[in-house]
């Protein structure tokens, strides 16, 4: 099936501070991008739905100014997590689709541990 | 609101078969998809079921019955790494992928 990687796999920084987490489609074109987020024990939460060269559609109850995503090509979107706080220390993981919204199935990246101390 | 509930935990012996439900309610109907994940990796796709029916895969089979707006996925031959979360969901009439909370399976020797 196709791959997603992301980088970092894991990062830890201090609350105030910015950090960047990219998502890759290595042998595939995502026209969409999607970002979720999971707390422990507990099911995954879309964040945002991207598209290359628009911009996100974030869910409700997302701040769009918090979290900045860039889809700028078709085999790359980062997320931004801007002015990190505790609360923010999650389990960050995105997913692509080859085609539109309509596309049977996501390749999800191996996600991304956040701790902000 | 859209809604999909699946058991929380369940437990099952190696070799035995076990079932996992699901029930959906959403705006509209594109698609079922199961997923497995173990903890602290990003999920893994198992099935698509979008027609009434059974649809299997070596040890893994899912069914649907949208009229019931109800899926099952079955585990045959259990083994150890089969225990991990198993996530149910639907894409609605936006395309949009409703997640379910997961059912943890905890497969005993």
């Amino acid at each position: 099936g196709a791959v997603v990687s992301q980088h970092p796999s894991w990062v830890i920084c201090k609350s105030g501070t910015s950090v960047k987490i990219e998502c890759r489609s290595l042998d595939f074109q995502a026209t969409t991008m999607f970002w979720y987020r999971q707390f422990p024990k507990q099911s995954l939460m879309l964040m945002a739905t991207s598209n290359e060269g628009s911009k996100a559609t974030y869910e409700q109850g997302v701040e769009k100014d918090k979290f900045l995503i860039n889809h700028a090509s078709l085999t790359l979107s980062t997320l931004t997590v801007t002015s990190a706080h505790p609360e923010d220390s999650s389990f960050y993981i995105c997913s692509g689709t080859p085609g539109l919204a309509g596309s049977n199935e996501q390749f999800f990246g191996p996600g991304t541990r956040l701790t902000v101390l | 609101g859209q809604n999909i509930d699946q058991p929380t935990e369940m437990t099952a012996t190696e070799g035995a078969i076990v079932q996992i439900n699901c029930t959906y309610q959403t705006s509209g109907f594109n698609g079922l998809f199961w997923y497995q994940q173990h903890a602290g990796e990003a999920p893994t796709f198992l099935s698509y079921n979008v027609l009434d029916g059974l649809e299997e895969k070596g040890r893994f089979s899912s069914f649907l019955s949208r009229s019931k707006g109800y899926s099952y996925l079955l585990l045959k031959e259990l083994q150890m790494k089969d225990s991990a979360s198993y996530l149910c969901a639907v894409k609605d009439s936006n395309y949009q992928l409703i997640w379910g909370a997961g059912t943890k399976l905890i497969i005993k020797p």
